[in-house]
């Protein structure tokens, strides 16, 4: 199994360039999650989607959509990319219910210049 | 602001002693876990106590948790180089709405 897969593990944009990040599961879990890490800090959550066809906002949602296209694929869109959003983006599935673990893809590098 | 807040931010050790990390959260809780990840790369699950216990082990680990305090602590026993990782907590709401926030992390460093 897989597990979590990003794309693209790197990415340079420049300023108002938009650009999707890709992410599927393969472990039949239900909700699915974007965070974003900045260097030396936490993860932060920028969307979820606990179910097929629900997505709700995170803590930091502002200049990002996203689309939960099927039970396995979350997609996250920048559309108009900025420099404050230079970040490592990180994906993560878990199954049904609280108390689930979290399994997480490799990060996607993204430098807004 | 984010849900959890580890202390210390980062935990310099030599090999051998033990690490404690804190993390305190602000809303009620069902459960919380605790992860870590190495270098930049995904984070990997730890262990994982539930809002109605108190203490959790698993092999070199030991997770308390005071929901009085909203507080959780992660101590690793005998440390080891490969410790060295930033570990993060997080938690489920009760409100069960499936949004899953993490701590700020400690950053641990294990020297041998």
């Amino acid at each position: 199994n897989a597990g979590v897969t990003q794309t693209p593990k790197f990415q340079v944009l420049k300023t108002g360039q938009s650009m999707t990040l890709q992410c599927a599961q393969d472990m039949n879990h239900n909700s699915m999650y974007w965070y974003r890490q900045d260097p030396g800090m936490g993860l932060r959550l920028i969307y979820y989607s606990a179910s097929e066809g629900t997505t709700d906002k995170g803590e930091v949602p502002n200049g990002y959509n996203v689309s939960r296209l099927n039970k396995r694929e979350f997609s996250l869109r920048l559309e108009s990319a900025a420099p404050s959003q230079t970040s490592v983006y990180f994906c993560a599935s878990r199954g049904q219910g609280a108390g689930t673990e979290a399994f997480f893809g490799q990060g996607t590098r993204l430098t807004v210049v | 602001s984010q849900q959890g807040e580890e202390d210390p931010q980062a935990l310099s050790i030599q090999e051998g002693e033990n690490a404690t990390m804190n993390c305190s959260y602000k809303t009620s809780i069902n459960n919380l876990q605790w992860y870590r990840q190495n270098s930049g790369r995904g984070l990997v699950h730890l262990i994982l106590i539930r809002s109605n216990e108190r203490e959790k082990h698993s092999g070199r680990l030991r997770v308390t948790l005071d929901t009085s305090k909203k507080s959780s602590s992660l101590l690793i026993t005998a440390s080891r180089a490969a410790d060295t990782a930033s570990y993060f907590c997080a938690t489920d709401e009760i409100s069960g709405t499936y949004k899953y926030i993490f701590g700020t992390g400690t950053r641990l460093k294990v020297l041998a």
